[in-house]
């Protein structure tokens, strides 16, 4: 069974400009939840969406947005970059929308803002 | 709200040696518990996790016991090799419906031959 993707691997963006990474889980799974990881504050929840709805939201500025669709791939997009968005972004995703559920991480996007 | 809470890093050790990794945690709830691991350049990996109190975690000669009364996860492992050498996370997701992850800040170990 295939694991979970991301893409783009990498991206350099500018201040001001805005970024959209996808993520397509595991075949079967219908939650995505999206991760930021730094160093400074280390792996921090954005979002979880379960059958194209939100169902739980991080601590984030309404810069950061998310969609899932009905094939259970996800978007997140960033709008107005700044610097300190500069970050590895997990997508997780799992079969259920429960706290006991193994979440599966993809390998994440880097993304530098310059 | 929920936290969780892992020792200071770097850890360094020899092939062979014992591991202890500390991890504490604060909930309002029965949060299920898990250890991630993320190699260099990848994603997170489950380790290993425990649904409730008392159970025992178990994956690739790591082992953590779920402890409520001292709401602990402790990791082990009797003899660590080079390539366990990686960053650990301990982490928590309330139960219910509620797929959040409360990660610890992790723990880089490194191994030497």
């Amino acid at each position: 069974k295939a694991g979970v993707t991301q893409t783009p691997r990498y991206l350099i963006k500018t201040r001001g400009q805005q970024v959209t990474l996808s993520c397509s889980p595991i075949s079967g799974h219908r939650s995505v939840s999206w991760y930021q990881q730094t160093p400074g504050q280390g792996l921090q929840f954005l979002f979880e969406y379960f059958s194209e709805t939100q169902r739980n939201k991080g601590n984030f500025p309404g810069r950061f947005s998310g969609r899932q669709f009905s094939n259970s791939r996800s978007e997140m997009n960033v709008s107005t970059l700044e610097l300190g968005d500069s970050a590895l972004y997990l997508c997780a995703s799992s079969g259920l929308a429960g706290g006991t559920d193994t979440q599966y991480f993809g390998p994440g996007t880097r993304l530098t803002v310059l | 709200g929920d936290s969780v809470t892992q020792m200071e890093g770097p850890v360094t050790l020899s092939e062979e040696a014992f591991l202890t990794i500390n991890c504490t945690y604060t909930a309002t709830g029965y949060p299920s518990l898990f250890w991630y691991v993320q190699y260099p350049g990848e994603g997170l990996q489950l380790l290993l996790k425990a649904t409730k109190a008392d159970d025992k975690g178990s994956n690739k000669g790591f082992e953590a016991t779920y402890r409520k009364e001292t709401t602990s996860f402790h990791l082990e492992k009797g003899s660590v090799q080079v390539s366990d050498s990686a960053v650990y996370f301990c982490a928590l997701s309330e139960s219910g419906a509620n797929s959040k992850l409360t990660f610890g800040k992790g723990i880089t170990l490194s191994v030497r031959p």
